[in-house]
């Protein structure tokens, strides 16, 4: 296991409030991802960062911001939550010359 | 990006071998073939991955067509605990070095005993 946490775990919020989701790492990998899993679909990234400081969009990027100011922290932030992004949140890491990626326990978000 | 079509579901006896197989007419020569698993209530997790040549692993074996348009993922004695959604994934190597990884629906592997 690479070391992933997330944080929190579960999460209620109402729509329009601001929601930080936490990823930590203790493998100094390099590369950090965000996914979200809904019913029917597979994992869809929304963000990704290749090092400190350095992020780009993934293919569902829109009303989701991060950051990464550590390499062992990736912070997704839901500006103003809305009910379609109640998802379960994973985040994932992968070390450089790596193939693999690891996936931490996920963070289950419900926005009523 | 070059797509994967798997069965939604399969089912094994316990102790039985598995193959899953993954389709991938229109992958490119660049793409390698990854595959992951996804235990229930987990995030997904690495199982293998190859590019021309067969490869194998302590978890499992991908056997790749000499096309490289299908390939199968073998469980040689499944157990409970493989029970889970088995993704093949594309990985296209000229996607510079974020490696980014497209998964579809999955095979959800039933294992009874």
């Amino acid at each position: 296991d690479a070391g992933i946490t997330q944080s929190p775990r579960h999460k209620v919020t109402e729509t329009g409030t601001p929601v930080t989701l936490r990823c930590h790492q203790t493998e100094n990998h390099r590369y950090m991802y965000w996914y979200r899993q809904d019913p029917g679909h597979g994992l869809r990234l929304i963000h990704y960062s290749y090092g400190v400081k350095d992020t780009d969009k993934g293919e569902v990027s829109d009303g989701y911001s991060v950051s990464r100011s550590k390499t062992e922290d990736f912070l997704l932030t839901l500006e103003s939550a809305t009910s379609s992004q109640t998802s379960v949140y994973f985040c994932a890491t992968r070390g450089a010359g790596a193939y693999e990626q690891y996936f931490g326990p996920g963070t289950r978000l419900t926005v009523t | 990006d070059a797509k994967t079509t798997q069965p939604n579901s399969m089912e094994s006896n316990e102790e039985e071998p598995v193959h899953l197989p993954c389709n991938h007419s229109t992958i490119s020569g660049t793409d390698y073939i990854h595959w992951y698993r996804q235990l229930p209530s987990q995030g997904p997790e690495y199982v293998i991955h190859g590019l021309t040549s067969n490869v194998n692993n302590r978890m499992a074996s991908l056997a790749i067509a000499e096309d490289r348009k299908s390939s199968t993922l073998i469980l040689h004695r499944a157990t409970l605990r493989d029970a889970a959604v088995y993704y093949c994934i594309l990985r296209d190597a000229n996607t510079g070095t974020a490696s980014k990884l497209t998964f579809g629906t999955g095979t959800r592997l039933q294992v009874t005993l």
